[in-house]
Formats: C-alpha cells, structure tokens, sequence
C-alpha cells in the first residue's frame, strides 16, 4: 500500500513567490496533519484536520500561511508571500482516529524540502 | 501542558553495544507514548507505542521502551546496536483523551554507531 505522498520533494523559490506543498494521505485515515520541521525549532504541528475539518490551527505561524483539505484525499499547505524564514522541510502525516479512543499513531510522508532564497 | 525531554541530543554506541536513549514526559496523567525514527532525507517512522496496556513495549528492529510512572519515563533501548540504526530518533506524547489528536514531540537524539 502507499503511504503518505508529499509533492514536491524539493522546492526553491525565491522571496515574495507563493509555494503550494501537496499531501495525499493513506486511503482509509480521517486524521492529516502538517509539521515543520527546523535545526532551531524541531519539529512544529502547524494544523491538523479530522475529517476535512481544520481542528487545531494554533501552529501556524502567520497569515501567510494557509492550509486546505477539500476532500479525505488531498490537503495543501500554501505560503504567500515566501519568506527565507520559512525554509524547512514540511511532513504530512495521517492517522485513522476512531471514534470511541481517538486515534493513535500517525504515518509520515517523506517530506517537502523547501528553500526560499 | 504535557511535554517530553530527551536527554542527550547525540549519542553514540559502539556496533554490538546496548543503545538506551532517555525521555522523560511531564503530565499530569499518563499519556500514550511514541518512538519515531527518523533516517537521513526521509519522514519519521513509528518504532513503538505505548497505549496504556503492558508497560514493556516491543517496537520494530529489535527495539523496546519500558513506561515506568514512578520515573515519569520512557526510555528506548536495544541490546546490540546495529549499523543500520544510525538515524534521529524521537520521543512524542499525546494526552490521553478523546479530541485530542495532538503529539507533542522531543528534541530527537541523533544516534551514532560506530564500527
């Protein structure tokens, strides 16, 4: 089965561009969330969805940062404008969350590695 | 708010040896908790999980974590490192109840083998 799909794997841009990280998360899992992940400040939950619903978006750290789920099989996680402070490598991760216990472990993508110049 | 500490941000072992690799988490109550690898360029994978069933927890790669809640800890560890475990690895907590999807993560430890 596939895990987690994250597209692109790598991006560069240049200040002031607008990116768009795409996650597909496993078939199945109701539960997406998007990390940050940096030397300074480890890893960071921006915001996670339960069934295409954001739930908890007190990670994000701006305006300029925008997160959609239109559907149980596709999430973005849009910067605009890009800053070189927001160059890190961004993870999807999905979990299946039942409804009488909640959900438990969750399933990394491989990453978006993004470098704002 | 719930957190975890891990001490030591690298460690090293030699190949053969025992790894032990320390968190301790702070909650009120005890909460699931998680070890994450994650290898050079690549997403974290779940080593093993603590759901408040047996306190002794069998992971992936050889590896095993003991909940001990009079120490407030979780520590990983392995009997004989292997070169292949050379990777970051993570411990997360997530509070025990219904809602809250939220892991909160360490700092990681970098592990080192060395041949």
């Amino acid at each position: 089965d596939a895990g987690v799909i994250q597209s692109p794997r790598h991006e560069v841009t240049e200040m002031g561009q607008e990116v768009t990280l795409r996650c597909k998360p496993i078939s199945g899992h109701n539960s997406l969330f998007w990390y940050r992940q940096t030397m300074m400040r480890g890893l960071e939950l921006l915001i996670y969805f339960n069934n295409n619903v954001p739930i908890d978006d007190s990670g994000m750290p701006e305006d300029r940062f925008s997160a959609k789920m239109p559907n149980a099989s596709f999430s973005t996680l849009k910067i605009q404008p890009s800053e070189p402070r927001d160059s890190a490598v961004y993870f999807c991760a999905s979990s299946f969350r039942l409804a009488e216990e909640g959900s438990y472990e969750q399933y990394f993508g491989p990453g978006t590695r993004l470098t704002v110049t | 708010a719930q957190s975890v500490t891990q001490l030591g941000s690298h460690v090293s072992v030699s190949e053969g040896a025992l790894v032990l690799l320390r968190c301790n988490y702070s909650s009120s109550v005890p909460p699931y908790l998680f070890w994450y690898v994650q290898y050079p360029n690549q997403g974290l994978q779940l080593l093993l999980k603590y759901t408040s069933a047996a306190t002794l927890v069998k992971g992936i790669n050889g590896f095993e974590a003991e909940f001990k809640k009079s120490e407030t800890s979780f520590h990983l560890t392995k009997p004989s490192a292997h070169m292949s475990d050379a990777a970051e690895y993570f411990c997360a907590v997530k509070k025990l109840n219904f809602g809250n999807e939220k892991l909160t993560f360490g700092t990681g430890t970098r592990l080192t083998i060395i041949p």
